[in-house]
């Protein structure tokens, strides 16, 4: 199946700092990709879909501002987190759908463990 | 508002037994339904996917079932090993067209030898 590759796979940073996650579609091109992010014992909850060649579509709840996104190229989406605070410390995955096949079957990353002192 | 309840309680069965977990939803008409499985700190890895109108679909040990009248799907697991302890997260579609899956919270099966 398709691969989608997480970077950094965990990251510790003071508050205050900027922190970019990267998500790479390895075997595929991906024209959206999705960002998650899940709190313990928490469902997974879309942040926001990441568009090849245009701004990212946030939801409802989301600051565009803090949560910044980047779909550089057809394989590569990546995710800022602007001035972190303790509140943003996450688990933050991103997932791509197969090109060509509108299932809505998605192939996810391994996830961005966030930590904000 | 959408909703989609699977149970939070860890499932612990014997190996060598069937698994069943179950998925509810409610102000929803997907047109299908999705299972993942998550283990910790990893992201989700796609199980089945079954339609609408489709009753049941199976897949090696796997089996789920989708009843639109009831607003349910069942997850099964057959000849449960260890290796199958991990999340299991029911993903159905939003009504409307769109085809990105909102998951439930996902139920801890444990399997034990």
């Amino acid at each position: 199946g398709a691969v989608v590759s997480q970077h950094p796979s965990w990251v510790i940073c003071k508050s205050g700092t900027s922190v970019k996650i990267e998500c790479r579609s390895l075997d595929f091109q991906a024209t959206t990709m999705f960002w998650y992010r899940q709190f313990p014992k928490q469902s997974l909850m879309l942040m926001a879909t990441s568009n090849e060649g245009s701004k990212a579509t946030y939801e409802q709840g989301v600051e565009k501002d803090k949560f910044l996104i980047n779909h550089a190229s057809l394989t590569l989406s990546t995710l800022t987190v602007t001035s972190a605070h303790p509140e943003d410390s996450s688990f933050y995955i991103c997932s791509a759908p197969d090109s060509g096949v509108n299932t809505g079957e998605l192939f996810f990353g391994e996830g961005s463990r966030l930590t904000v002192l | 508002s959408q909703k989609i309840e699977q149970n939070s309680e860890a499932l612990n069965i014997q190996e060598g037994k069937t698994a069943t977990l179950t998925c509810n939803y409610t102000n929803y008409s997907p047109a299908y339904l999705q299972w993942y499985r998550q283990d910790p700190g990893r992201g989700p890895v796609f199980l089945l996917l079954i339609r609408e109108n489709e009753k049941e679909k199976r897949k090696e040990r796997l089996k789920v079932t989708f009843d639109t009248t009831l607003k349910q799907s069942l997850f099964h697991i057959t000849a449960s090993q260890p290796a199958d302890s991990a999340t299991y997260l029911c993903a159905p579609s939003p009504s409307g067209g769109s085809y990105i899956p909102t998951f439930g919270r996902g139920t801890s099966l444990i399997v034990h030898p």
